[in-house]
């Protein structure tokens, strides 16, 4: 059974820093990996989408890195701005057309 | 973009009433949406994959008479919580799948669900 954990469960960063956040899966055979982002109380922002014969995304200030076979993927966040605080959550599919696995998820709090 | 409406965005309601929450997929059909309930500081977790003409299927221990799906169009599932109670307050989510190669799931905005 797919299990999806992120590392840490919780930063704080003053403005400006770069950051790293981890996230691992138990079955290196997934389609496809997404980083989203949760604002408190509300629904998910898709932020970077990596299939499986990808190693990595870039969108603006985030870079999502993927390697399947050590079941690992990072967001590095470059320069973060106090808006850049929400939960940042991992989630795998296994197949196309199938659900996603979410992890726990990262709180990041980014301060000015 | 493709966009997924999810409506209601809140429900307050007293115990023992049943709640309907709709998921309409606005530029695209989707044959399989997904429902997900996230409990506070908790992940989300899958509740159960609708299929647009046929039965939902439910993941292990959520009832399936408690939690009625129904896809009866290409663009629309429904969950209806029948007979909520407290332990039912929670942040359901849907998504829908484009069925396209290479695109993310599309995600609606949640329905905060708060039994008295």
């Amino acid at each position: 059974k797919q299990e999806v954990t992120q590392i840490p469960a919780a930063l704080s960063v003053p403005e400006g820093e770069n950051l790293v956040l981890n996230c691992s899966f138990t079955d290196s055979a997934i389609y496809n990996l997404q980083w989203f982002r949760q604002d408190p109380g509300k629904g998910l922002t898709s932020l970077l989408l990596i299939q499986s014969s990808q190693r990595e995304q870039t969108s603006g200030r985030l870079n999502a890195s993927l390697d399947k076979s050590s079941g690992r993927s990072t967001l590095y966040i470059a320069a973060s701005q106090p808006g850049d605080s929400a939960t940042y959550l991992c989630a795998v599919s296994n197949q196309a057309g199938t659900a996603l696995i979410f992890g726990k998820g990262t709180t990041l709090s980014v301060s000015s | 973009g493709a966009v997924v409406s999810q409506h209601p965005s809140w429900v307050i309601c007293k115990s023992g009433t049943s709640v309907k929450i709709e998921c309409r997929s606005l530029d695209f059909q989707a044959t399989t949406m997904f429902w997900y309930r996230q409990f506070p500081k908790q992940s989300l977790m899958l509740m159960a994959t609708s299929n647009e003409g046929s039965k939902a299927t439910y993941e292990q221990g959520v009832e399936k008479d408690k939690f009625l799906i129904n896809h009866a169009s290409l663009t629309l599932s429904t969950l209806t919580v029948t007979s909520a109670h407290p332990e039912d307050s929670s942040f359901y989510i849907c998504s829908a799948d484009a069925d396209l190669t290479n695109q993310p799931q599309h995600f609606g905005d949640g329905t905060r669900l708060s039994i008295l």
